[in-house]
């Protein structure tokens, strides 16, 4: 079956620390990979998805088939980054049917 | 360019009512998805519609229902609810579903007493 799980309910981290925010997925096909974010009194938004390769905010996100992860990244957090991410799997065919994780809190103290 | 728009924002219904949510997704968005958001289960597919048919379906009780207009705009519908089916209920559009970029509204607030 397919799933996306986030082990880490929150997550604390000192600004200027590294953080990485775990996604993993069970999925038998080609994945097709989102990281959503929801900033305190906002709406979710899409961060970054792995077929673009960008890097948003300084946050990357590098697909890992073998290990079926894909991890969040940035290297030095900023305060501004403390939200509520969601890695989201999409679910084949061309419907929009996302996959979500349950969630991770990233709360960056200064 | 307008946002995804959600009303109402917030609903309160007492068990047994029924209820309608409605959705505008973005100009020129013709696919749009519903999810429910529960402390919970987190977000959970509802059901996704594109050029006013349904493509896709979550698990979900047939007392969820939706539908979309010929202008994209969407609703849905939820008869005969349950202490359950308090929760934020959010919209998504895109242009095409797919893997292109999903849009969020800000949600229905639905609590059920």
């Amino acid at each position: 079956a397919q799933r996306v799980t986030q082990p880490e309910k929150l997550l604390s981290v000192f600004k200027g620390a590294p953080v990485e925010l775990k996604c993993n997925y069970s999925y038998s096909g080609s994945p097709e990979l989102f990281w959503y974010v929801q900033y305190s009194r906002q709406r979710l938004q899409l961060l970054l998805r792995h077929i673009s390769r960008e890097s948003i905010k300084g946050f990357t996100a590098d697909l890992n088939k073998g290990e079926t992860s894909f991890h969040l990244k940035k290297p030095f957090a900023q305060e501004e980054d403390s939200a509520m991410y969601y890695c989201a799997l999409f679910y084949s065919g061309n419907t929009g049917k996302l996959i979500f994780g349950q969630g991770t809190t990233l709360q960056v103290k200064p | 360019k307008a946002g995804v728009t959600q009303t109402p924002r917030y609903l309160i219904k007492t068990r047994g009512q029924q209820v309608t949510l409605s959705c505008s997704p973005i100009s020129g968005h013709r696919s749009v998805s519903w999810y429910q958001q529960t402390p919970g289960q987190g977000l959970q597919f509802l059901f996704e519609y594109f050029s006013e048919t349904q493509r896709n379906k979550g698990n979900f009780p047939g007392r969820f229902s939706g539908r979309q207009f010929s202008n994209s705009r969407s609703e849905m519908n939820v008869s005969t609810l349950e202490l359950g089916d308090s929760a934020l209920y959010l919209c998504a559009s895109s242009d095409q579903g797919g893997v292109t970029e999903a849009f969020f509204g800000q949600g229905t607030r639905l609590t059920v007493v």
